[in-house]
Order: C-alpha cells, then sequence, then structure tokens
C-alpha cells in the first residue's frame, strides 16, 4: 500500500536556526497537509496545499513558517527561524483525487522537532 | 467552524471486555467523521469513515462505530478489546459542505486507550 514518507524523523536544532522538513505524498494525491502535535496532545491543523498554492491556514502558521512543492514529488515545510515552542511532532498528510471531500487523509510518521 | 470533542483523556478496559471511546462534533452542515490511531511514534492510522448511509460504520481491527445525528455523537466501539488495542484515539469531522480544496481535518484532542491483561 502507498505510504506518505517524511524525513527525517528526528531532526534537532539550535533556536533561531532554519529548518526544513520533507514529505513525499502518495503519488496520485492532490492535497497536501501539514500538521503538528505536541507531545502527544492534540493535532494541530497548519496548512493545506492543492495546485501549487496554500488553499487554508491556520493561526499558527505565520509567518515564519513556508511550504513549497518544489518537484513533482516533495512537499516541504520550512521553519525560518525556529522558536522552542517550535518543538513538536510534525505530521505531513494527503488525501486522495475524489471531488467529493470525503476521503480520509494518509499520514506520514512524522518529523520530532526539537528546538533547543 | 468545525470542532471535535472527546470527552475522556484516558480509557481503561479489561481485555476481553467491549470497549467505547466518545466523540461530539460541531458543524455548519453535514459531517464527513473519521477515526484515526495513533501507536507511540508512529503517525496517524485511519481506521473508520462515516459518509452517508447506513449510522453503524465497521473499519479495521474490529473497530466500528455509531453515528447519531441527533446526538451529534460519533463514538468508537469494539465488541472484545485486545491488549494491543492500546494506543491514542483521534475523532475527526470535515464539513460536508467543504469546497474546493478546503478539505483539511480538524481533530478532537484525544483519548488513551489502555487495555488491562
Amino acid at each position: 500500500e502507498p505510504e506518505v514518507t517524511q524525513t527525517p524523523s528526528h531532526q534537532v536544532t539550535q533556536m533561531g536556526q532554519e529548518v526544513i522538513l520533507r514529505c513525499v505524498p502518495i503519488s496520485n494525491h492532490l492535497y497536501f497537509y501539514w500538521y503538528r502535535q505536541i507531545l502527544g496532545q492534540k493535532v494541530e491543523f497548519l496548512v493545506s496545499f492543492y495546485n501549487n498554492e496554500i488553499s487554508e491556514k491556520s493561526e499558527i502558521f505565520d509567518d515564519q513558517f513556508s511550504v513549497e512543492r518544489p518537484d513533482g514529488s516533495n512537499f516541504t515545510l520550512k521553519i525560518r527561524s525556529t522558536k522552542l515552542e517550535d518543538s513538536a511532532m510534525y505530521f505531513c498528510a494527503s488525501d486522495g483525487s475524489g471531488v467529493l471531500p470525503n476521503s480520509p487523509l494518509h499520514f506520514g510518521n512524522g518529523t520530532r522537532l526539537t528546538v533547543t | 467552524a468545525q470542532s471535535v470533542a472527546q470527552p475522556e483523556d484516558q480509557v481503561n478496559v479489561a481485555e476481553g471486555n467491549p470497549l467505547t471511546v466518545k466523540c461530539t462534533y460541531s458543524v455548519s452542515g453535514n459531517p464527513y467523521l473519521f477515526w484515526y490511531v495513533q501507536y507511540p511514534n508512529r503517525g496517524l492510522q485511519f481506521l473508520l469513515k462515516y459518509i452517508t448511509g447506513d449510522n453503524l460504520v465497521k473499519g479495521s481491527y474490529g473497530f466500528e462505530a455509531e453515528f447519531n445525528k441527533s446526538q451529534t455523537s460519533f463514538h468508537l466501539k469494539k465488541p472484545s478489546a485486545l491488549v494491543s488495542d492500546s494506543a491514542l484515539y483521534f475523532c475527526a469531522v470535515r464539513d460536508r459542505i467543504s469546497s474546493g480544496s478546503a478539505r483539511q481535518l480538524t481533530f478532537g484532542s484525544g483519548t488513551q486507550l489502555t487495555v488491562l491483561p
């Protein structure tokens, strides 16, 4: 079964540094998402991406965050200047190609970001 | 706006007993409802969804969920729990009137299920 893959599995960075989290969504999916989860708590929506542009974003997704689909397979999340409170598990997800929004999201295993 | 409530942070059940994990939702229109399970250090795995039709939906690993429109609930159930079912369970909702690219799921806060041997 196709999977969403994320790299790296764990990223440690110093406060103020830039990080890029990488994802390869399922190949025939058209909708892409980033979510984050702080220490096994609620899964929070960050951003959705469709047709090479952001379709929705949450309040969390401020100017420090950006997303990109640089080629036909990768989907990246960049945090320009990390803060301690950015430490979390970041999940990439993708969604099927159906017209109706009734398909489940498929999640990767996540990247654990630790900001020191 | 759409929201999900999971009123129990923790549910403990003995192996072999039935389990229920509660979920209520709020959407503007009619909902699409989903359950996900998360094992330690893993991503969220899709269990089942309610789209339309029969209010009782069956999913992976013997789980099922009952949609109740009047109570705006979508409780997860399993007739006989296994120790291996111990995990974090998330309910999620998407408004059926989501149009275009506004398809993100809104998740509940999660319920830790512990099945005791």
